[in-house]
């Protein structure tokens, strides 16, 4: 079992609507989630971090964290076809320290 | 604003040859990474440092090795390039405080022909 699971997609969805990206996590003791945003070519961009569970919201997008269930998500709302990009779950894992651990991304296609 | 910079974005080399990619930061970041990221296989860990002069092996050290004489700059070598380390390379740092979010450079499209 891979230690950061994502769909790959690619997960398409119209413009406007609500874009929703999942990532399960096998480490129970994880501490820490983030989510980075990965244009085509370009290096991953920090968009949201969460380390408690329930929402939170930053502009149009929303981080759920589930631990019992080891699952965390990111919503985005209004999607624009600028949103248009991989998606990278990060985790930290026990024992790890510095370390982030990543999962392989979910492509999102926000089409007109 | 963190920034990371890495010496080239893309970089053409022959197997066999010595190869070094530099990254630097300019908010005076204790933590700096070395990443790989292949298409299929995400993002993996070669080689970390914690300090001036400190490294830790990733997940895939071999065929790599680092040097960190100053805190701002975090050099990855590669001691003899082989066709199977190209690669889009990606360095990020961050600092001691936070949730440990990493920022990323640029990175570097490395070709070895």
């Amino acid at each position: 079992q891979k230690e950061v699971e994502q769909n790959s997609g690619p997960l398409s969805v119209p413009e406007g609507a609500i874009a929703s990206l999942n990532c399960t996590y096998s480490d129970r003791g994880s501490q820490s989630f983030f989510w980075y945003r990965q244009y085509s070519g370009k290096s991953p961009e920090l968009i949201m971090f969460i380390y408690s569970n329930g929402d939170k919201e930053d502009g149009r997008f929303t981080a759920q964290l589930n631990k019992a269930s080891q699952y965390v998500s990111l919503l985005i709302r209004d999607s624009q076809p600028s949103d248009s990009a991989t998606y990278l779950c990060a985790v930290t894992l026990t024992g790890g320290g510095n370390k982030l651990t990543f999962g392989t991304g979910t492509q999102l296609k926000v089409e007109l | 604003d963190v920034k990371v910079t890495q010496s080239s974005r893309y970089l053409v080399k022959r197997t066999g040859e010595k190869v070094f990619l530099e990254c630097v930061q300019d908010m005076d970041h204790e933590n700096m990474f070395w990443y790989r990221q292949d298409p299929g296989l995400g993002l993996r860990l070669i080689y970390f440092s914690y300090d001036v002069k400190m490294k830790e092996k990733g997940d895939i050290p071999e065929g790599y090795s680092v040097s960190r004489e100053k805190k701002e700059r975090f050099s990855l070598i590669l001691e003899s390039a082989s066709t199977n380390q190209t690669s889009m390379y990606l360095c990020a740092s961050r600092g001691d405080r936070g949730l440990y979010e990493q920022y990323f450079g640029p990175g570097t499209r490395l070709t070895v022909t």
